[in-house]
């Protein structure tokens, strides 16, 4: 079965820092997708970055960046540069090839300090 | 063009009531989920559809869930003898596409949710 796993439930990043938020995954699945969403306080969710198992190179978007390493399962996000506007919900998420629903992780609550 | 949308945006009912939420998706996305948020806490898959496919129904909490889409465009997610443990926040999104071909599948767009609360 498939499995998301974010162990931090809340951080605290000073602005300007860069910070990495973790993300561990379980699957069988040779073929799956990992994305990252923020949420805001408004309550929409926002898609960040996609990252294919296939695909060889990091995703990158903008200022977000996914360290994808396949053999430790881990999908972290790392946002350079951290705007207090970053200040947010984030949540990891995954796709096996085989399902059509999406599993999300519980989460990780970003505060950016001025 | 205009994003997802859904209706209600907030929805107060009695437990024991049924309760319909609606969901228009972007225009020309084929594929549509229903995600269900409880405060504080990740997304929960509820259903999906994609094209004219069956649905993928797999995350439904109970025979009380049901929820349909016509014309491959709007979908409506009915609860039936709503329990106060039903109360969360509804989410939809569509994406352009089915299948597993990267970004463009997995890119999905969300409205802004239906708040849900049994009393």
């Amino acid at each position: 079965a498939q499995k998301i796993t974010q162990t931090q439930p809340g951080m605290f990043v000073q602005e300007k820092e860069a910070v990495t938020l973790d993300c561990t995954y379980d699957t069988s699945d040779q073929s799956y997708g990992l994305f990252w969403y923020k949420q805001p306080s408004s309550g929409e969710m926002i898609f960040l970055i996609y990252q294919g198992s296939y695909d060889e190179q990091n995703a990158t978007e903008g200022r977000y960046s996914l360290n994808f390493q396949k053999a430790r399962k881990s999908a972290n996000l790392v946002i350079s540069a951290s705007q207090l506007g970053d200040s947010a919900m984030y949540f990891c998420a995954m796709r096996e090839s085989s399902a059509s629903k999406i599993i999300f992780g519980s989460g990780t609550r970003l505060s950016i300090r001025p | 063009g205009a994003g997802v949308s859904q209706s209600p945006s907030n929805k107060v009912t009695e437990k024991g009531k049924d309760v319909e939420l609606r969901c228009d998706p972007i225009s020309g996305h084929t594929a549509l989920y229903w995600y269900r948020q409880s405060l504080g806490q990740g997304l929960e898959f509820l259903i999906y559809f994609q094209g004219n496919s069956a649905p993928d129904k797999s995350g439904l909490p109970s025979d009380r869930f049901s929820a349909e889409r016509t014309g491959g465009s709007v979908s409506t997610l009915t609860i039936q003898r709503t329990q106060q443990e039903d109360s969360a926040v509804y989410l939809c999104a569509s994406s352009y596409r089915g299948g597993f071909s990267g970004r463009a599948y997995n890119e999905q767009f969300f409205g802004p949710g239906t708040r849900l609360t049994v009393l």
